[in-house]
């Protein structure tokens, strides 16, 4: 099992440009997410995904798309980049651990980043 | 805006000595968990403690969590230098479908 891979790893972009970072899993995880991670900031979600062909807005959406028509993989795009959005990407998937008490528990895994930077 | 607040931002040790992280949430949650990221690389999933549970072992790490101070502790004992990492904490809000909201995350450094 690959686990999670993001591709590309690194990628420099002039403002305005836009490009695509593709997320896949090998695990049939059911959710997928999108974070982005800043000095001191934590990792913050941009969007998710909890199926095919589903996706919902996250704590930072804007400025970002994503698309997710196979359940493998998950696609999160810049449209028109900014260099507020210089950062390092991270996409993690995650299954329902179990359930108990009416409430399902989740455990997320990561890929290895995508580090972008905007000129 | 960020769920959980972890305390201290920095932690320096000697090698063989105890790391204790603190974090600090706001609302409600389904269960806490904490991750640890190595420089350069994704999150590693460590354990999970469900909000009916008050303490969890799982090797060298112990987790505690206090749901009426909406607190949590990991405490690794015995650090090595390979423990040197950031390590995170992260809140499952009830009904939010498996999101997790993440905190700042403690830089733990270890000294040979």
């Amino acid at each position: 099992n690959a686990g999670v891979t993001q591709t590309p790893k690194f990628r420099v972009l002039k403002t305005g440009q836009s490009m695509t970072l593709l997320c896949a899993q090998d695990m049939n995880h059911e959710y997928m997410y999108w974070y982005r991670q800043d000095p001191g900031m934590g990792l913050r979600l941009i969007h998710y995904s909890v199926g095919e062909g589903t996706t919902a807005k996250g704590e930072v959406p804007d400025g970002y798309n994503v698309s997710r028509l196979k359940k493998q993989n998950f696609l999160l795009g810049l449209e028109s980049a900014a260099p507020s959005q210089t950062s390092v990407y991270f996409c993690a998937s995650s299954y329902r651990l179990g359930l108990a008490g009416g409430h399902s528990y989740y455990e997320q895994y990561f890929g290895p980043g995508t580090r972008l930077t905007v000129t | 805006s960020q769920q959980g607040e972890e305390d201290p931002q920095a932690l320096s040790i000697q090698e063989g000595e105890n790391a204790t992280m603190n974090c600090s949430y706001k609302t409600s949650i389904n269960n806490l968990q904490w991750y640890r990221q190595n420089s350069g690389r994704g999150l590693v999933h460590l354990i999970l403690i469900r909000s009916n549970e008050r303490e969890k072992h799982s090797g060298r790490l112990r987790v505690t969590l206090d749901t009426s101070k909406k607190s949590s502790s990991l405490l690794i004992t015995a650090s090595r230098a390979a423990d040197t990492a950031s390590y995170f904490c992260a809140t499952d809000p009830y009904n939010q479908g498996g999101k997790l909201i993440f905190g700042q995350g403690t830089e733990l450094s270890v000294k040979p």
